[in-house]
C-alpha cells in the first residue's frame, strides 16, 4: 500500500519568507509525527498528533513553527519568517496509533534550504 | 544522561563479519524498541521491532533485548557493503510523545 508522502521534496526559500510543508500519512494511521534532521545530526522531535487529542508541541523550537492536522489525516507544518538555521530535512512519520506496540513509518522528507 | 544512547561510531567491520550495534535507554517504563536504518540522504527505514526480553531474528538481523539492563542490540550477520548506513535505535514510552530516538551509529562494511 501507499506509504507516507511528503511535499514538496525540496524547497528553497529566502530568509524571512513563510513556508508550508505537507505530510500525507499512511491511510488509517491516527498518530503523526514531525521531526527535523540537520546535516549530519540526529532526529529532532517537533510535534506529535494522536487522533483528536491536543497535539504535543513540546519540540517546536520557536513560535515561528506551527502545525495542524485537518480531518485527522493530512498535516501541514508552517514555518514563518524563515531563518538560515531552519535549513534541514523535515521528516514526517505515522503510526497506526500512539500505543506502545505500533511501529512508526517515515516519509521521504522535505529538504528545506533557506538562503 | 540522554534518554537513548548509542555509540556514534563509525563502526567498521569487514564484509562477511558480524556487526554488533548497541543501545541503552534510561526510562524503565519503555515498552517497545525499534531499529531503523538510514542511508545517507534518505529517510529512516524500519528494520525490526522487539517487545520482549530475548532475541528476535529476521533474516540476517537479530535484535536482542534485556529490560533489566535497559539494553537493546542489533546484530547483522554476514555484513555486506550495502549495510553501510546509520542505524537508529528508538524506544517507545507509554505516554506523551512516546518515540525517542538515539543519535545513531554509523556502520561501515568494508569490502
Amino acid at each position: 500500500g501507499a506509504g507516507v508522502s511528503q511535499s514538496p521534496s525540496n524547497k528553497v526559500t529566502e530568509k524571512g519568507k513563510d513556508v508550508e510543508l505537507r505530510c500525507d500519512p499512511i491511510s488509517g494511521h491516527t498518530a503523526l509525527y514531525w521531526y527535523r534532521q540537520s546535516l549530519g545530526q540526529g532526529l529532532e522531535f517537533l510535534i506529535y498528533f494522536q487522533g483528536n487529542s491536543a497535539p504535543d508541541k513540546s519540540g517546536l523550537p520557536s513560535d515561528r513553527f506551527s502545525a495542524e492536522r485537518t480531518g485527522g489525516s493530512v498535516s501541514t507544518l508552517t514555518i514563518q519568517r524563515t531563518q538560515q538555521e531552519d535549513s534541514a530535512v523535515y521528516l514526517c512519520a505515522s503510526s497506526l496509533t500512539g500505543g506502545a506496540f505500533y511501529e512508526q513509518y517515515f516519509g521521504p522528507g522535505t529538504r528545506l534550504t533557506v538562503t | 544522561q540522554k534518554e537513548v544512547e548509542q555509540n556514534s561510531g563509525p563502526l567498521s567491520v569487514p564484509e562477511g563479519a558480524i556487526a554488533s550495534l548497541n543501545c541503552t535507554y534510561s526510562d524503565r517504563g519503555s515498552q517497545s524498541f525499534f531499529w531503523y536504518r538510514q542511508y545517507s540522504g534518505k529517510s529512516p527505514e524500519l528494520i525490526m521491532s522487539i517487545y520482549s526480553n530475548g532475541d528476535k531474528e529476521d533474516g540476517r538481523f537479530t535484535a536482542q533485548l534485556n529490560k533489566a539492563s535497559q539494553y537493546v542490540s542489533l546484530l547483522i550477520r554476514d555484513s555486506q557493503p550495502s549495510d553501510s548506513a546509520t542505524y537508529l535505535c528508538a524506544v517507545k514510552r507509554n505516554y506523551g510523545q512516546n518515540f525517542v530516538f538515539g543519535p545513531g551509529t554509523r556502520l561501515s562494511v568494508l569490502p
